[in-house]
């Protein structure tokens, strides 16, 4: 059983830019969330993707966006980068409902 | 909406020591309440979960928690504490029907440093 993996690891953009993170999700897991985690911060929950439809979103501007594919793995973007945008993103997977949810290791962005 | 307070942003305990971490929430019906811990530059790892049932949950690695409904507490503890537990641990409540695992609050963790 593979678990929850996130490309790429490190990534340094410009202000303005666009940019796509990607997760994989953890076998039999049809639900992805993504985090964002600011330096000395927790995590905050972006949104949430269940069988390739949104299911939720935190407060977030329209600007990050995601998409879930029929393999569940799924993608963040995110246009014109600001630079508070600087921070670990983080991917959980998990079958839905009430279970819990499994990370991966992150993707941290550096926006200059 | 609902939201975590870990008042102790960092707490140092020697090795061998007990410890506790506070974790408060505020959250309108049950609530899912989780703790990870995240060594640094990583990601999370769960280390137990309360959902229903027995209020005292036993986790990995030795830890425990203890859903207090009336102290609206889920305070985690651990009877020995190891060198390699240093790490920045957070609680987290999870929101709605579907989803409740993966539509975390967290709280802004704290920072465990264990001295030898």
């Amino acid at each position: 059983e593979t678990g929850v993996t996130q490309s790429p690891t490190h990534l340094i953009k410009t202000r303005g830019q666009q940019v796509t993170l990607r997760c994989s999700s953890q076998s039999g897991h049809n639900t992805v969330s993504w985090y964002q985690q600011a330096l000395g911060q927790g995590p905050q929950f972006i949104f949430q993707y269940y069988r390739e439809e949104e299911n939720g979103r935190g407060n977030f501007p329209p600007r990050f966006s995601g998409l879930q594919f029929p393999n569940y793995s799924s993608e963040l973007n995110v246009n014109a980068l600001e630079l508070d945008d600087s921070a670990l993103y983080l991917c959980a997977s998990s079958g839905g409902g009430g279970t819990e949810a499994f990370f991966g290791q992150g993707t941290r962005l550096t926006v200059v | 909406a609902q939201s975590v307070t870990q008042p102790d942003i960092h707490i140092t305990v020697s090795e061998g020591a007990s410890l506790e971490l506070r974790c408060n929430y505020s959250y309108g019906a049950t609530p899912y309440l989780f703790w990870y811990v995240q060594s640094p530059g990583q990601g999370l790892q769960l280390l137990l979960k309360y959902f229903s049932g027995d209020t005292l949950v036993q986790g990995i690695k030795g830890f425990e928690a203890e859903f207090k409904r009336s102290q609206s507490s889920f305070n985690l503890r651990k009877p020995s504490v190891h060198w390699s537990d240093a790490a920045e641990y957070f609680c987290a409540v999870g929101a709605g029907i579907t989803g409740g695992g993966n539509k975390l609050t967290f709280g802004t963790g704290t920072q465990l440093k264990v001295e030898l």
